[in-house]
């Protein structure tokens, strides 16, 4: 099981707005931790798209964004493009004995 | 802009050794500048999520998931800017993808920013 929780699935039609949300705890999203994003395509290595909660990398269209609060992040995508359609991972940190570096079990985007 | 090339044998079976390596080009191995780097592996069976093994940093220094730690060797060879990951005792559980990972840590942030291409290491018997 997954110390950050996302769901599985979400889906938009091209040009709408989309969000997948990351809910952690206490002992990581909660402890103020960082969240940083990765988005990945089929057979490929995963990507940073997101990192310190809301900042893109260089390349990174601006229709992708993030923000935190509480235990819990989320990832936006605006504009919703045939291209986004991928997986995408949360990560973080988690100070318990459970873990270190934590991803969620991450969430397919399907363009309608 | 650093790159990393991993390699390693496959496929395995139940009980044997998993060896991979990752070859750094075109950048530090952290041993110096604001910027912290810890090389890192992240598996991910097929059809499912990612998940964190273990990081070495230049000096040898390891973290590895608690879960694993009884099986996991990180090394790292800094005249050949080359890291690797031994997993002994592997079972059917252990096939994933193996991906090789540069973790910065600068300005209080640690990410993710560079990938290895993965490697599917399957173990069968």
């Amino acid at each position: 099981q997954s110390l950050l929780t996302q769901p599985p699935s979400v889906s938009g039609a091209p040009g709408q707005r989309v969000t997948i949300s990351c809910t952690g705890s206490s002992s990581n999203i909660g402890a103020s931790y960082d969240v940083h994003w990765y988005q990945q395509f089929p057979g490929t290595a995963p990507k940073l798209l997101i990192y310190g909660d809301n900042n893109r990398p260089s390349g990174v269209p601006d229709r992708f964004s993030g923000s935190k609060s509480g235990t819990s992040a989320s990832l936006a995508i605006t504009g919703l493009q045939a291209e986004d359609e991928a997986d995408y991972y949360c990560q973080s940190f988690d100070n318990s004995l459970s873990g270190y570096v934590i991803f969620g079990g991450g969430t397919q985007l399907t363009v309608l | 802009q650093v790159q990393l090339q991993q390699w390693g044998a496959g496929p395995l079976k139940p009980s044997e050794t998993l060896s991979l390596t990752c070859a750094i080009h075109g950048g530090s191995l952290g041993d110096g500048g604001s910027s912290a780097y810890y090389w890192s592996w992240i598996r991910q069976p097929p059809g499912k999520g990612l998940e964190w093994i273990g990081e070495i940093d230049y000096s040898g220094r390891t973290r590895y998931k608690s879960s694993l730690i009884s099986r996991v060797t990180m090394s790292i060879d800094m005249s050949q800017k080359q890291f690797s990951l031994r997993l002994n005792s592997v079972t059917a559980a252990d096939t994933a993808f193996y991906y090789c990972a540069r973790y910065e840590c600068g300005t209080g942030r640690c990410y993710f920013d560079s990938w290895g291409q993965g490697t599917l290491v399957t173990v069968s018997s």
